[in-house]
């Protein structure tokens, strides 16, 4: 099955600056690559996603990069504040066939100091 | 459009009890799942509905069984609660699993056991 790894495990960052959170994926037939915010106490939610045909997306401060190579994923956030202080969790999803199922990393928490 | 429901929003059971986990849906959504989530473990899959009438295991399925009552409900009950079975539990739901539709997740059950 996929195996997805999150780096690092928690980050601190003073807001305006950027955050970089990366993740490593096993099955190279993994084709959907979506990221995931949490924030404390609450649902994650659906922030921004990537499919393997895209190397780069980007929504406003927010951006994630694909490396099909190397079986690497990346999200970017620019210009922090601190309400982007949350858990961020990514995912993978194997392409093909019944395959429904999600692998998600064990999360990052993102702390943004004012 | 309420989204994706879960009842209830806390529970307290004793080791033995046994429980049922409601989840429903508003979206028309065809793929349903069951995820838990213990801290530094990330969401781990319990089962999963691809569609009405289908129900496949997850990556941590034992001491669970699952029900697709129809098409907006998806319910997950404990049989024998355990200590170990105590967790943050999220029902989640997509348009379709086969062609990368986003999972959208309900506020999740906080389930303890004693």
């Amino acid at each position: 099955g996929e195996n997805v790894e999150q780096h690092p495990s928690t980050l601190s960052v003073q807001e305006g600056d950027s955050a970089v959170i990366k993740c490593t994926y096993s099955d190279s037939a993994s084709n959907y690559f979506p990221w995931y915010k949490q924030e404390l106490g609450k649902r994650p939610q659906l922030i921004i996603d990537i499919r393997s045909n895209v190397g780069e997306k980007k929504d406003q401060r927010i951006a994630v990069t694909l490396n099909k190579t190397a079986k690497h994923f990346s999200l970017h956030i620019t210009e922090t504040q601190p309400e982007d202080s949350a858990v961020y969790f990514c995912a993978a999803r194997l392409s093909g066939g019944s395959n429904y199922k999600l692998t998600f990393g064990k999360g990052t928490l993102l702390t943004v100091n004012p | 459009n309420a989204g994706v429901t879960q009842t209830p929003k806390f529970q307290v059971l004793k080791t033995g009890q046994s429980m049922t986990l409601q989840c429903a849906q508003d979206m028309n959504h065809n793929s349903m799942y069951w995820y838990r989530q213990d801290p530094g473990m990330g969401l781990r899959l319990i089962y999963y509905s691809a569609s009405e009438g289908t129900t496949d295991k997850g990556e941590v399925p034992n001491g669970y069984n699952v029900s697709r009552l129809n098409k907006r409900e998806f319910s997950l009950r404990l049989e024998s609660a355990a200590p170990s079975q105590t967790s943050v539990y999220f029902c989640a739901s997509s348009a379709s699993g086969v062609s990368n539709q986003p999972q959208h997740f309900g506020d999740g059950t906080r389930l303890s056991i004693l």
